[in-house]
């Protein structure tokens, strides 16, 4: 099973601000990576796939970046809607999907 | 608009049985890979289930392997999930999810709540 791995856990940003979130897996996954936003009381909504390809209808604050290991997602000049959790998931090696633990973006 | 409408979930004691349904509409269902994830309270996200389009090939988290059964009815637009043997770390909210070209989960449902309980 592939573990995915985010940082930091919590992220503490003032609007305006960028914010970059990390998500590692314990094994190669090529670029076969998504990630998701969840704000309370909602369900998760996908923001890019594929590492770096935004999902219909995000705006293009919202960037993925990496392959192999490594990736990153960058949200540049957070506005007051994007204070929520984030959770990477790998769908290189399957079953199981796996998901990285998110890493909630609050504001500072 | 794609839609999904989860229902089935409530309380139940550990042991017991319960049966969850995932109506979809606004896209052809029987073109796609569907799923299940569920979330804990106050917790991350956890797949669960998968099966494809036809409903031929299921797939199993190994925490739910041999208990949960992942079904389809394409002819009535709907995902299942048969729940047995619950258990109290079975407690959850599941959510259920359209899969796009990859496996990547395009849409999601709202989820509906399970807590097993004694």
């Amino acid at each position: 099973e592939i573990v995915m791995t985010q940082s930091p856990a919590t992220l503490s940003v003032s609007p305006g601000e960028r914010a970059t979130l990390s998500c590692r897996a314990s094994q190669s996954i090529s670029s076969n990576l998504a990630w998701y936003q969840q704000k309370p009381g909602q369900a998760p909504r996908l923001l890019i796939f594929g590492a770096s390809t935004r999902a219909t209808g995000i705006p293009a604050r919202f960037s993925g970046s990496g392959s192999g290991t490594e990736f990153t997602l960058t949200i540049t000049s957070l506005q007051s809607e994007d204070f929520a959790v984030y959770y990477c998931q790998q769908y290189n090696n399957w079953p199981p999907l796996t998901f990285g633990g998110g890493t909630k973006v609050e504001i500072k | 608009e794609v839609q999904l409408l989860e229902s089935g979930g409530g309380l139940v004691q550990p042991g017991e049985s319960l049966r969850l349904s995932c109506a979809a509409s606004g896209f052809t269902f029987s073109d796609y890979v569907m799923s299940w994830v569920r979330q804990a309270p106050g917790k991350g996200l956890e797949w669960v289930s998968g099966i494809s389009d036809s409903g031929d090939n299921t797939y199993y988290a190994d925490s739910v392997e041999g208990r949960f059964t992942i079904s389809r009815d394409n002819s009535k637009n709907t995902l299942y999930l048969q729940l047995n043997s619950l258990r109290a770390e079975d407690t959850a909210l599941y959510y259920c999810a359209k899969v796009g070209s990859d496996y990547f989960l395009v849409y999601w449902g709202q989820g509906t709540l399970v807590t097993v309980s004694s």
